[in-house]
């Protein structure tokens, strides 16, 4: 049963603490993304992985890191620099880096 | 980068033919046209991708003019089960992809 996974679901912190989403894929895909969503609004990249051990910033990397040192995982940090933390987070992958990406469940991080 | 422009929102009844319009007047020509779906509380799916004309699989059709300077997104038959936001990317470059606030499709019975 191939797909993406991401845990948990649901994600309570407090201020100042970091604090790391898991994203697994098992589609033998060589590109990787995470995403952030808030209320009402689109998607917004925050870094992107073409092949393992390589990673590119997305439009608001600011305050988050990533590493990819297998194809099949993508785990996000969200640091305590991250001054707007609390939102929905969304992983994808695709065969290569295209526009046709497939998405795992999300995980909806509160901070407070 | 090409600015795309949907309706906020659109309604409709089941079993009508629904038809979702994008705009990107300054495409470039290496951009392809992509659209999503997405459910509340869920990551978006990938519906259709086209470069020009038309385009058809088992889910939606992708109507393109000679101008690519617009785009038709066109979902046959709607079911309840249809209602969700549509989002329309244009571009070539993953680095390049934006998710406007895209179109909230309500169908209704």
């Amino acid at each position: 049963d191939g797909g993406i996974t991401q845990s948990p679901k649901y994600l309570f912190r407090k201020e100042g603490q970091n604090v790391t989403l898991s994203c697994e894929q098992n589609l033998n895909h060589d590109a990787m993304y995470w995403y952030r969503q808030d209320p009402g609004q689109g998607l917004r990249l925050i870094y992107y992985s073409q092949i393992v051990n390589d990673f590119q910033k997305g439009d608001i990397a600011e305050g988050y890191s990533v590493s990819r040192e297998k194809k099949e995982s993508f785990p996000l940090t969200v640091t305590s620099a991250q001054k707007n933390p609390t939102a929905f987070y969304l992983c994808a992958s695709s065969i290569e880096a295209t526009y046709e990406q497939y998405f795992g469940p999300g995980t909806r991080l509160t901070v407070t | 980068l090409a600015k795309t422009t949907q309706p906020i929102s659109m309604d409709s009844y089941e079993g009508q033919e629904v038809n979702i319009t994008c705009s990107h007047n300054n495409i470039a020509t290496n951009d392809y046209i992509t659209w999503y779906q997405q459910f509340p509380s869920q990551g978006p799916r990938f519906i259709i991708q086209g470069y020009k004309t038309k385009v058809t699989n088992e889910v939606a059709s992708l109507f393109i003019p000679a101008d690519r300077k617009s785009s038709t997104l066109s979902l046959p038959r709607v079911s309840l089960s249809d209602t969700a936001v549509y989002y329309c990317l244009v571009g070539d470059r993953v680095n390049d992809m934006r998710f406007g606030a895209g179109t909230r499709l309500t169908v209704k019975p």
